[in-house]
């Protein structure tokens, strides 16, 4: 099986713009999340989608945003950036079975840089 | 806040020894307990998880070790071998909360002397 894609690998922004990452999850993977990771904050999470809807929220500003698309696709979506915003954003995915601990599978990650 | 963290920023060892890597956890619902392994422009990679009904799980050549009474999770890694050089995060989830939500500590960089 392939493993969780994340596209593009690289950006560079600068402040104010908005930036659209996205997450292609493991076949048969319901669930997706998404993470921030800074060397001062360690990975945080964002928030988590299954089924086309958001089931839990991290605690990050409004301008940070998500969606799941039917065939489990996700995208995370950054508004007015800030330089704090630049980090590596992380997708994980897992099966989604509710309230049963699952493990979760990590994408290569998308490296955001914000000038 | 109750979170998930790590006793040892760094930890060297020397090819061929055993290596362990500790964390410490504060909240007694947590019941899910995950490590992972991160290399040097990489995600995360899944190395063994572990739940609150089991003390101790193995695999291979990684032993995961759970003492609920002091709330501490150790790793260990035998016959260490350059390849797992890398940062180590331990990740929790409690029963009840979103799957999605994992709790994790902080790292500890994993040097693995030839």
């Amino acid at each position: 099986k392939a493993g969780v894609t994340q596209t593009p690998r690289y950006l560079i922004k600068t402040r104010g713009q908005q930036v659209t990452l996205s997450c292609s999850p493991i076949s048969g993977h319901r669930s997706v999340s998404w993470y921030q990771q800074t060397p001062g904050q360690g990975l945080q999470f964002l928030f988590e989608y299954f089924s086309e809807t958001q089931r839990n929220k991290g605690n990050f500003p409004g301008r940070f945003s998500g969606r799941q698309f039917s065939n489990s696709r996700s995208e995370m979506n950054v508004s007015t950036l800030e330089l704090g915003d630049s980090a590596l954003y992380l997708c994980a995915s897992s099966i989604g079975l509710a309230g049963f601990q699952e493990t979760q599978y990590f994408g290569p990650g998308t490296r955001l840089l914000v000038l | 806040g109750e979170n998930v963290g790590l006793h040892l920023p760094t930890l060297s060892v020397q090819e061929g020894d055993n290596s362990i890597i500790n964390c410490a956890y504060s909240n007694s619902a947590s019941d899910y307990f995950i490590w992972y392994k991160q290399e040097s422009g990489k995600g995360p990679q899944f190395i063994i998880d572990i739940r609150s009904n089991m003390d101790k799980r193995q695999g291979q050549r990684v032993t995961v070790l759970l003492n609920k009474t002091v709330k501490h999770l150790s790793l260990q890694i035998a016959a260490t071998q350059p390849g797992d050089s890398a940062v180590y995060f331990c990740a929790e989830n409690r029963y009840g909360g979103s799957q999605g939500n994992l709790i994790f500590g902080k790292g500890t960089k994993l040097s693995v002397k030839p």
